[in-house]
Parts: C-alpha cells; sequence; structure tokens
C-alpha cells in the first residue's frame, strides 16, 4: 500500500525558501503525477504544482515564478522549494498523488500524506 | 483563471439529505471530483468523475455534473459525515479547488 509521508522545516524565516519533500513509499515513485498541495489555517486548499516520473512540470500561475518541484527516483521522493517566503505562505503543506493524470479527462488526487505544518515568521 | 464557488455551511439533521452544489462557468463539461476533509485529517476523495464512487465510500454518498453545477449528495447523512468537502477540477492545465463546504449534522 503506498504512503506518502512530508518532512521540512516547520519554521521558516521572511525572505528565506521553504524546502519540503515527500517520501513515497510501497510502491515506485517512476509512475502517475505527484503533487504539492497547500491549505492555510482555516483556509481551503490550493494546489501548488505536480511533477510527472518524466520529469514534466506544472506550476500554479499564481506561485510559478517562488516555485520549484523536482523528483528523485533513486530515493523514489519529490520536492518542493518557494522561494522569498512571507506571512500569507504559513499552511499546511500536503503532498498527493495522481493516479489519473488525465485519464478519460480525469485529474484528481486519489492518495494524499498526513501534511506538514509550516509557519514563516522570525 | 477558473473560480469553484461553493456555499460556506450546509446544516442536516441526522438521516436527511445534505446537497452541496459547487458551482463554476460550463463546469458540466468537466469532470468534478470531491473531497471530505474532517479536522486535522488530511482530505479523502468520495467521488470522481462526477458520479463515481472510490473503493470504500459509502453508497450514501452520490455526485452528478450539469450545467454550471455540480452537487455531492450525502443520504442518510451519518454523524461522522460532519466534514468539510471540497470539490474540484481542471482547467486550463491546473487543478482547481472549490471554495468549501463546512457540512454540520445537527
Amino acid at each position: 500500500q503506498v504512503q506518502l509521508q512530508e518532512s521540512g522545516p516547520g519554521l521558516v524565516k521572511p525572505s528565506e525558501t521553504l524546502s519540503l519533500t515527500c517520501n513515497v513509499s510501497g510502491g515506485s515513485i517512476s509512475t502517475d503525477y505527484w503533487n504539492w498541495i497547500r491549505q492555510p489555517p482555516g483556509k481551503g486548499l490550493e494546489w501548488i504544482a505536480y511533477i510527472y516520473h518524466s520529469g514534466r512540470t506544472k506550476y500554479n500561475p499564481s506561485l510559478k515564478s517562488r516555485v520549484t518541484i523536482s523528483l528523485d527516483t533513486s530515493k523514489n521522493q519529490f520536492s518542493l522549494k518557494l522561494t522569498s517566503v512571507t506571512a500569507a505562505d504559513t499552511a499546511m503543506y500536503y503532498c498527493a498523488r495522481d493516479d489519473s493524470g488525465g485519464k478519460s479527462g480525469n485529474w484528481y488526487f486519489d492518495l494524499w500524506g498526513r501534511g506538514t505544518q509550516v509557519t514563516v515568521s522570525s | 483563471s477558473y473560480e469553484l464557488t461553493q456555499p460556506p455551511s450546509v446544516s442536516v439533521s441526522p438521516g436527511q439529505t445534505a446537497s452541496i452544489t459547487c458551482s463554476g462557468d460550463k463546469l458540466g463539461d468537466k469532470y468534478v471530483c470531491w473531497y471530505q476533509q474532517k479536522p486535522g485529517q488530511s482530505p479523502v476523495m468520495v467521488m470522481y468523475q462526477d458520479k463515481k464512487r472510490p473503493s470504500g465510500i459509502p453508497e450514501r454518498f452520490s455526485g452528478s455534473n450539469s450545467g454550471n453545477t455540480a452537487t455531492l449528495t450525502i443520504s442518510g447523512t451519518q454523524a461522522m459525515d460532519e466534514a468539510d468537502y471540497y470539490c474540484q477540477t481542471w482547467d486550463s492545465s491546473s487543478y482547481v479547488f472549490g471554495t468549501g463546504t463546512k457540512v454540520t449534522v445537527l
């Protein structure tokens, strides 16, 4: 059974770079679409980016200039970097899988990690 | 950018039917899925491709999508169904989430 586990620092200073990793266990990262999603406290969900196992990436236009998503197949994990963070980037960050990836027009998140809370504060 | 609008809250009595709407321009032309998120937990998909239930999701959950509105219906609502619900679709190469609806079982 595939499981996702996020890791990274819980506290990041303003203007610095937020770096998170999602470890994929119980299955291979060399298939499917791998995503980052965030949720500010008390607010809704916001998709950040995906990376396909081939290395193809897609970003939320509102965050594109600050985000990089990458894949490490040797470690079966993928990562997120968000630069120049502000308090508005404080959120629970989730990694998630899309095992459909547009098949028959379906794009959805069938598997989620538990999330990691990131606070931006000095 | 594409927007999906949901009512902030829906209240339902135990055993009754709860309907959660999700509105977007020509949404019926797209596939919609729904997530349930309980406090302190990750979202769980409860519906995909408008009206298909993932394995393990109770039959009391059903979905529809037509025109500009998709609807998630919970029949015979139980206390355990109290949660936030989000719709989601795909537009212009991006995943788009709805604004979210808090379902309260009174």
